[in-house]
């Protein structure tokens, strides 16, 4: 069964820092994967999703992750934080027929 | 830009009552999930429609909770009795089947409080 693990429960960078959410899963079978974010009290919205052909992925936000099959990894990253990039943020892998994944989640906290 | 409907946004109620929740798709979605997320958790499917068929209850505590959505379309959460540790968002999602990337498309949930 696929699983999926995010490395770090809260990160913590400065405003205009790289952003780095780290995201492994465990299936050898090609994914289709996916990266919500949450903002307090909303529902998940999709930042990126990874289904086939090209392995860096642009999403909305400015954010960006890449596929690794060899690492089984499909990290979030974003050059230059803003403070409104504060959010909880989930990485999810297709599972069985039509469902996702969901990891514990990550929280993003930008400092000033 | 069509979005998932949820109802209500925000429910207190006492241990022991009955409570419910409302969900309406994106039009044209004929998959429905609810999802329950405990705070500082990823969200937990709790169960899978496929039009008007439940595809995947497994993990629905069945003695307290139940779901349906009879006409294929909008969806009825309900838990009775409510119990201290249902306090939680419960979410609502929709996505294509045919030809789908398995994108799901989240409502802004429900936050619900057991007292």
């Amino acid at each position: 069964a696929q699983s999926v693990t995010q490395l770090g429960s809260h990160v913590s960078v400065s405003e205009g820092a790289l952003v780095l959410l780290r995201c492994n899963y465990s299936s050898s079978v090609p994914p289709y994967l996916f990266w919500y974010v949450q903002y307090p009290n909303q529902g998940l919205q999709l930042l990126l999703k990874y289904t086939t052909g090209a392995t860096l992925v642009k999403g909305i936000n400015g954010f960006e992750a890449e596929f690794k099959k060899s690492e089984t990894s499909f990290h979030l990253t974003k050059p230059s934080a803003h403070m409104s990039d504060a959010a909880e943020y989930f990485c999810a892998p297709k599972g069985g027929a039509q469902k996702l994944v969901f990891g514990q989640g990550t929280r993003l906290t930008i400092n000033p | 830009e069509a979005e998932v409907a949820q109802s209500p946004r925000y429910k207190i109620t006492e241990k022991s009552q009955a409570v419910a929740f409302w969900c309406d798709p994106i039009s044209g979605h004929a998959t429905l999930y609810w999802y329950r997320q405990i705070l500082g958790q990823g969200p937990e499917l709790l169960v899978q429609f496929q039009d008007e068929s439940v595809v995947d209850d497994s993990q629905l505590p069945k003695d307290r909770f139940s779901a349906e959505r009879l006409k294929g379309v909008d969806s009825t959460l309900k838990i009775q009795p409510a119990e201290l540790g249902d306090s939680a968002m419960y979410l609502c999602a929709s996505s294509r089947t045919s030809g789908s990337s398995y994108e799901q498309y989240f409502g802004p949930g429900t936050r619900l409080t057991v007292t």
